[in-house]
């Protein structure tokens, strides 16, 4: 079957670095989506991995080894609007994305 | 503001109502989504449409009806719900299926069905 898992709940200290990490099984894989989710708002795109290494965009990276299944995010210099809820995606070979059930990041002062 | 707009923002209704969520995609986009979304679980793809027509349904129960009537425009008709639909529902576009495109999502309309 497909599945995605990924942490429940982490916490994390304003300027600190925090590390999100997901692990897929998919069938098929068209790539490895994150998005960001504060609460009661809509979902919005942060990064896409289709090949192994390490995409920088600002504060926010992300990694993916598809020999591994594995993703993580990785957001440095945490701000308090960094608080939300991430959601990693895999994409199937039908190009359907198949969702993990998100990670709730809080940060504390 | 991610150019994908659903009204209303919250419903609640009873399970004998009949009721309709909007949704509405400025971005120029082909394809549309209905996705659930339910506490602490994944989001669950409800119907595809891509130029107006259905392309996915992910076993849905007929109680809920999507309707497409142009690219810009989806509508989730709802009817004799049942209190375990009670969730967040999201609308989301994209330029097309068939690639990897990212999809805008709208904030969502929260349903409580009592």
């Amino acid at each position: 079957g497909q599945n995605i898992d990924q942490p429940t709940e982490m916490t994390a200290t304003e300027g600190a670095i925090v590390q999100i990490n997901c692990t897929y099984q998919t069938s098929g894989f068209n790539g490895l989506f994150w998005y960001q989710q504060h609460a009661g708002e809509a979902p919005t795109f942060l990064s896409y991995n289709v090949l192994d290494g390490l995409e920088e965009k600002g504060r926010f990276s992300s990694f993916l080894s598809r020999s591994k299944g594995y993703s993580y995010l990785l957001l440095k210099e945490l701000q308090m609007k960094d608080s939300a809820s991430y959601l990693c995606a895999s994409m199937d070979s039908n190009y359907q994305l198949i969702w993990g059930a998100g990670t709730k990041l809080i940060i504390k002062p | 503001e991610t150019g994908v707009t659903q009204t209303p923002r919250h419903l609640v209704m009873g399970m004998t109502n009949k009721k309709s969520l909007k949704c509405e995609q400025h971005l120029g986009h082909n394809a549309m989504y209905w996705y659930k979304q339910s506490a602490k679980k994944p989001l669950e793809l409800m119907f595809v449409y891509n130029f107006k027509e259905q392309t996915e349904n992910n076993s849905v129960p007929s109680r809920f009806s999507p309707e497409c009537p142009n690219s810009s425009h989806l509508f989730l008709h709802l009817h004799t719900l049942q209190p375990e639909d009670s969730a967040l529902y999201l609308c989301a576009s994209s330029q097309g299926t068939g690639g990897a495109y990212e999809q805008y999502f709208g904030p969502g309309t929260r349903l409580t069905v009592t």
